[in-house]
Formats: structure tokens, sequence, C-alpha cells
């Protein structure tokens, strides 16, 4: 049964901590995203990776990082540095090349109090 | 700069009539388009694509028309169904995006019974 979890569905974090959002699919897809989503907006690109131990910035990168050490995980921080963490975060994966869907995770709803 | 721009944030229609999701590009590059469907707290599933080298593609009760001159494409669905109620995202890309997909900011559908 394949697919993308993401896990927590809900998290709550103090402001200043780091949190780490966990992403891992089981499609055997090399290209993998981290999106966020707010009201009213559309999905924003903030990190993805292309081949495991590579990664590049997305739009929105600015106080995230990530790791890809392998094919099937691709966790996401969110630091301290984030001004607005608060958000639904949205992991999604792919073959590699131009012209194919991605699927997605069933994302994770990050509130920083 | 929004390359995909999808104009109006909702929509109502009657259970059974066509439902018609516009969205606008600038981005002449881009040569792949797609449509997702998303329920609150879910993350996006894939609904249909078409290529620039065609101007229409069909998927049972969903259509997707392509003017690449006005560089706008829509989504019909016909009938619509109270099902179909959510929002609606388009998204492009072209050989230069390596993979990445740019989403408009979605339109929520409210199919009403």
């Amino acid at each position: 049964d394949g697919g993308i979890t993401q896990s927590p569905k809900y998290l709550f974090r103090k402001e200043g901590q780091n949190v780490t959002l966990s992403c891992e699919q089981n499609l055997n897809h090399d290209a993998m995203y981290w999106y966020r989503q707010d009201p009213g907006q559309g999905l924003r690109l903030i990190y993805y990776s292309q081949i495991v131990n590579d990664f590049q910035k997305g739009d929105i990168a600015e106080g995230y990082s990530v790791s890809r050490e392998k094919k099937e995980s691709f966790p996401l921080t969110v630091t301290s540095a984030q001004k607005n963490p608060t958000a639904f975060y949205l992991c999604a994966s792919s073959i590699t090349g131009n012209y194919n869907e991605q699927f997605f995770g069933p994302g994770t709803r990050l509130t920083v109090l | 700069d929004q390359q995909v721009k999808q104009n109006s944030p909702s929509l109502s229609v009657q259970e059974g009539r066509i439902s018609i999701l516009n969205c606008d590009y600038t981005n002449s590059m881009f040569d792949y388009f797609l449509w997702y469907k998303k329920y609150p707290a879910e993350g996006p599933t894939f609904l249909i694509s078409i290529s620039s080298i065609k101007d229409k593609n069909e998927d049972g009760r969903f259509t997707v028309f392509l003017n690449k001159s006005a560089k706008h494409l829509s989504l019909h669905i016909v009938p619509s169904q109270p099902g179909d109620s959510a929002v609606y995202f388009c998204a492009a890309t072209g050989s230069g995006n390596t993979g990445k997909l740019i989403f408009g900011q979605g339109t929520t559908l409210q199919v009403k019974p």
C-alpha cells in the first residue's frame, strides 16, 4: 500500500523552539518537496530534493532546513528564525522529470504559541 | 510575481450544473498544466493534466481546456456533485522548472444540493 505519510497531523510548539516535521514515502520516488499553505494562498515551495543527499531552496526557504539522507525520507525543520511558522505544511513526491504529477501527503498543521 | 493566478477565490453552483474554474498564467515557458483538488486538512489529490500540445483533455466529468494564446486554462466539471465541493488548485511547470510546480491561489467550489 504505497503512499506518503506525514507525522504528526497536528503539532504545537512554543515560540523560539525548533521543530522537525516528518515525511516518508514508499513510492520509490526520487524527488521530494515541501510546501507551505496559508489561508487564501496557494502552495508555496520551501525546499525540494531530486536525489538523495542533494536539495535546493524553493521560493520561501528562509527559516527552514531539510536533509535527504535516505530516498524515502525528507524531514523539514522549522527553525526559530522562521518569522511566521504557523501554517499547514505539505510534503510531496514524484518521479524525476519535468512533466510528472506530484503525490501529496496528508499534511501537518503546525501552530506556534 | 504571481506566475499562476486563479482570480476567483470562490464559486457556488447548483448540483447537476456545470462548474467552470479558471486559471491564468504569465510564463510562456510553461507547457504542462495540472489541476489538484483539496479537502480541508488533507493533502491535494491530482485530478487532471494537459500538455501544451493539446487544447483539451477529458476524463469522465472533468475536462480541461487550454488556450495558449490567451495563457488561460479552465476546468469544467459536468455534472457537478456535492462531493466536488473542495478547493481546486491549478499548477504549471515547464522544461526549465526541474520538476517544480507553480501553484495558483486556489478556488473554493461549493456545489449545493
